[in-house]
């Protein structure tokens, strides 16, 4: 079974620009989480969308949004980039929203990676 | 707030030794706690994790014992190998909080032959 993916691989923008990062996660999981990682730091949680509603938000701008599809995909959508957005957003499934760990493994794609020139 | 704190890295070690990466965190509640591990150039892989007090976690050599007395979640493994080499993240969950992970700022072990 194919796992989370994640699309595109690399992205280089430039500042003020816009960007959409997509997600595919596994089959059957209706969570999507999407994370930033800044070189050298831990992931920071950005969104939580499950069965296409908003769940949980970090604490990042409105610059910053998600959604997600009827198929339970999901873009992040980012605005007006600055150079501090440069990082490795990373999204993660799970089967379900809630109930502790034991329904909640989280599933990482290999991320995108954006640099912000 | 959550927060989770680990040891200052990075880490080297000559292959064989044993290694231990420290985690402690501040949680309200009884979180689920966890242990990432991430290659270069790749995303998180789940190593183990623990769901309650005094829970041991283990994967391919990897051991962690979820004590609520200190808040602490160490990582070790016995004998390291080359190939062990990556970052290592401590993270938790609480169960009110639906998938949010807290994750520390990681914890880079590199292993000489």
């Amino acid at each position: 079974d194919a796992g989370v993916t994640q699309s595109p691989t690399h992205l280089i923008k430039t500042r003020g620009q816009h960007v959409t990062l997509r997600c595919s996660p596994i089959s059957g999981h209706k969570s999507v989480s999407w994370y930033q990682q800044v070189l050298g730091q831990g992931p920071q949680f950005i969104f939580q969308y499950y069965e296409k509603e908003e769940r949980g938000r970090g604490n990042f701008p409105d610059r910053f949004s998600a959604r997600q599809f009827p198929n339970y995909s999901s873009e992040l959508n980012v605005n007006a980039l600055l150079l501090g957005d440069s990082a490795l957003y990373l999204c993660a499934s799970s089967p379900q929203y809630g109930g502790g760990a034991f329904y909640n493994e989280q599933f990482f794609g290999p991320g995108t990676r954006l640099t912000v020139l | 707030g959550d927060s989770v704190t680990q040891m200052e890295g990075p880490v080297t070690l000559s292959e064989e030794a044993f290694l231990t990466i420290n985690c402690t965190y501040t949680a309200t509640g009884y979180p689920s706690l966890f242990w990432y591990v991430q290659y270069p150039g790749e995303g998180l892989q789940l190593l183990l994790k623990a769901t309650k007090a005094d829970d041991k976690g283990s994967n391919k050599g990897f051991e962690a014992t979820y004590r609520k007395e200190t808040t602490s979640f160490h990582l070790e493994k016995g004998s390291v190998q080359v190939s062990d080499s990556a970052v290592y993240f401590c993270a938790l969950l609480r169960e009110t909080s639906g998938s949010r992970l807290t994750f520390g700022e990681g914890t880079q072990l590199t292993v000489n032959p």
